[in-house]
């Protein structure tokens, strides 16, 4: 069964502090993909990224990076310079692609406080 | 605008009441789906459809029913409340003709049921 790990429940940094966010996932399909999505306070969710299970290659948007690793089943997310703003849950996902949709599988949430 | 909306916000209900939440989207996407967020958990799939005619039940149907009234409206229905079914209700939409099918969300409702 496929499945998300997100350890960190909670993590809290200082403005312009790096900080990861770790995503361990589990699945039995060799095509899949896996997503993050930020929460802010007001409760909307906003999609960052979707990788594919083939494409390996890190990802840097911004301050926002994500590292991909088969080897590890991880996709963990880093922010570079933390801001105030960043302040959200950010949830990992996965889907598989055998199912005819993405069927999203959530991770629990890692809460992100970037304090001034 | 916003491309998916939802209505109510938020809702506070009473035990046994019926409630109907209603999730509209402008962005022409033929699949919709209804989440529930509980505390501390992520997202859990309730129904889900692919276009009117079509619609499935997710991880957590039971004591959920949903309308797919045209191809932008999708409700969600729970024929009689009760606290267990209190959490945030996410709507998201997806696109078939979209090669990385990403799901777009609405702004939630929370429902709290006394």
């Amino acid at each position: 069964a496929q499945k998300v790990t997100q350890a960190q429940t909670e993590i809290s940094v200082v403005e312009k502090e790096d900080v990861t966010l770790d995503c361990v996932y589990e699945t039995r399909d060799t095509t899949y993909y896996l997503f993050w999505y930020k929460q802010p306070p007001s409760g909307e969710l906003v999609f960052l990224i979707r990788r594919n299970s083939f494409d390996e290659q890190n990802e840097i948007s911004g301050r926002y990076s994500w590292n991909f690793q088969k080897s590890t089943s991880s996709f963990n997310f880093t922010i570079t310079a933390s801001q105030v703003v960043d302040s959200a849950v950010y949830f990992c996902a996965l889907s598989e692609s055998n199912t005819g949709f993405q069927k999203l599988v959530f991770g629990t949430g890692t809460r992100l406080l970037v304090s001034p | 605008d916003a491309d998916v909306t939802q209505t109510p916000r938020n809702r506070i209900t009473k035990t046994g009441k019926r409630i109907m939440l209603e999730c509209s989207q402008t962005k022409g996407h033929d699949r919709m789906y209804w989440y529930r967020q509980d505390p501390g958990l992520g997202l859990q799939l309730i129904y889900y459809s692919f276009d009117v005619k079509d619609i499935n039940k997710g991880e957590i149907s039971d004591g959920y029913s949903v309308s797919r009234q045209a191809q932008a409206k999708f409700s969600l229905s729970l024929e009689s409340a009760i606290p267990n079914q209190t959490a945030l209700y996410f709507c998201a939409t997806s696109d078939l003709a979209d090669p990385e099918d990403t799901q777009y969300f609405g702004p939630g409702t929370r429902l709290t049921v006394l």
